[in-house]
């Protein structure tokens, strides 16, 4: 089957650093996206990777590794409009359907 | 910032009624996408389309049924509504291409069937 994991929730504080793991098995991989989801909005795009190694994007930076089937988000100087919903997608090959993880709400607290 | 577009943001109706959630974008994308999600929970694909007149069904089994006669919209139609209906729609689009391409979300559909 397919499946993509990560903790329910996490809580931090503002200012610090925060890291929210993915862990995926899928059928394929065509790609491996992280999106953020404030509560009651849409999902809205923040990195995609599909090669291993580190994406830096100002406070935001996402992490492959395709042999462990392993990513992270990293966010950088926490604030509190961070708080939000993580979602982790794998892009699958042959089709190009996106699978998505439940996501990891995120809690920063002053 | 995305142009696509839900109606009705918000619908309140009674089992066995036919609804019909509209999604459009003006951003020229062939690939379109619905999905399913329930509050805290994953999304799931239900529908999607390559471009027009191609639909194909989601991992999620459902019992809606969507159509893409233009490239910019793609209705989806529940013939008759039930309470295990009830969810969030969201409806997305994305570029033909590699698939670095991200997908861009409308605001959703919050469905409730009484």
């Amino acid at each position: 089957g397919q499946n993509i994991d990560q903790p329910t929730e996490m809580t931090a504080t503002e200012g610090a650093i925060v890291q929210i793991n993915c862990t995926y098995q899928t059928s394929g991989f065509n790609g491996l996206f992280w999106y953020q989801q404030h509560a009651g909005e849409a999902p809205t795009f923040l990195s995609y990777n599909v090669l291993d190694g580190l994406e830096e994007k100002g406070r935001f930076s996402s992490f492959l590794s395709r042999s462990k089937g392993y990513s992270y988000l990293l966010l950088k100087e926490l604030q509190m409009k961070d708080s939000a919903s993580y979602l982790c997608a794998v892009n699958t090959a042959g089709g190009f359907k996106t699978i998505f993880g439940a996501g990891t709400r995120l809690f920063v607290k002053a | 910032e995305a142009d696509i577009y839900q109606t009705p943001r918000y619908l309140v109706i009674g089992t066995g009624k036919k609804i019909t959630l509209e999604c459009s974008q003006t951003m020229g994308h062939d690939k379109m996408y619905w999905y399913q999600q329930d509050p805290g929970m994953e999304l799931h694909l239900i529908h999607y389309s390559y471009g027009v007149n191609s639909t194909e069904k989601g991992d999620l089994s459902s019992e809606s049924t969507v159509s893409r006669i233009r490239t910019e919209h793609f209705p989806l139609t529940l013939e008759s509504a039930r309470p295990s209906h009830t969810s969030q729609y969201l409806c997305a689009s994305s570029e033909e291409g590699p698939a670095n391409n991200e997908q861009f979300f409308g605001p959703g559909t919050r469905l409730t069937v009484l």
